[in-house]
């Protein structure tokens, strides 16, 4: 059973383009990630939003945390080729235990 | 800032034999944490360190794994028996306490 539910689990789009991926789970988290992972390397750390309602800004990325902190969703405006790569979401369980979606894999046509 | 390191980035191995994995994490962090990730899939959890105390240790994690920080710096990550369900990427990751985890680049594992 998946703690966090990503979707949609692939998506391609043409450049220019934007897209909304989203994070859902029936748990509360105290923070939640979002990670860019490239193939054969390992996650990076995109942002951490900790409040409910929490809205960064990241250039082109924008970032959303539910108000019962229960959910998330990453916005991309005017996407590019060099976005494409695995968004992974991860919320925070306990003490320090990130727990990961299954991923969204994004492709950006040029 | 040398960042996590992992070793090997790649090891094939025939079913039955045993693997060690290591992991050099950012020389400050006090916790040290291995995750497997499998194609098409999130991390999922397998243990974490705070300096050399072995935390937590997933359910779902077989009796054939076991990590070890000896000195609260490196670690190592052994697998015994190892079967065709055990490839998959071994990703370690590091932190400072309540910081973000910064991760290595992986070993992939190949059972045949």
């Amino acid at each position: 059973t998946q703690l966090l539910e990503q979707s949609p689990q692939f998506l391609s789009i043409q450049e220019g383009e934007n897209l909304t991926v989203y994070c859902n789970s029936s748990s509360v988290f105290s923070s939640l990630q979002w990670y860019r992972q490239e193939p054969g390397e390992g996650p990076v750390l995109l942002v951490t939003v900790v409040t409910g309602g929490e809205v960064k800004k990241l250039k082109r990325l924008t970032f959303q945390f539910g108000d019962a902190r229960k959910d998330s969703s990453l916005h991309i405006t005017a996407a590019q080729p060099g976005d494409t790569g695995l968004y992974l979401c991860a919320g925070l369980q306990g003490a320090q235990k990130l727990v990961f979606g299954q991923g969204t894999r994004l492709t950006i046509n040029p | 800032d040398t960042g996590v390191s992992q070793n090997p980035r790649h090891k094939i191995t025939k079913r039955g034999q045993n693997v060690t994995f290591r992991c050099d994490p950012i020389s400050e962090h006090n916790r040290l944490y291995w995750y497997r990730q499998t194609l098409g899939q999130g991390p999922e959890f397998l243990t974490y360190f705070q300096n050399e105390a072995q935390l937590e240790k997933s359910r779902l994690l077989s009796d054939r794994f076991s990590a070890e920080r000896p000195k609260g710096s490196f670690s190592t990550l052994e697998i015994q028996r190892t079967e065709q369900g055990d490839s998959a990427m071994y990703l370690c990751a590091s932190s400072l306490v309540n910081s973000p985890l910064h991760f290595g680049n992986g070993t992939r594992l190949t059972v045949t």
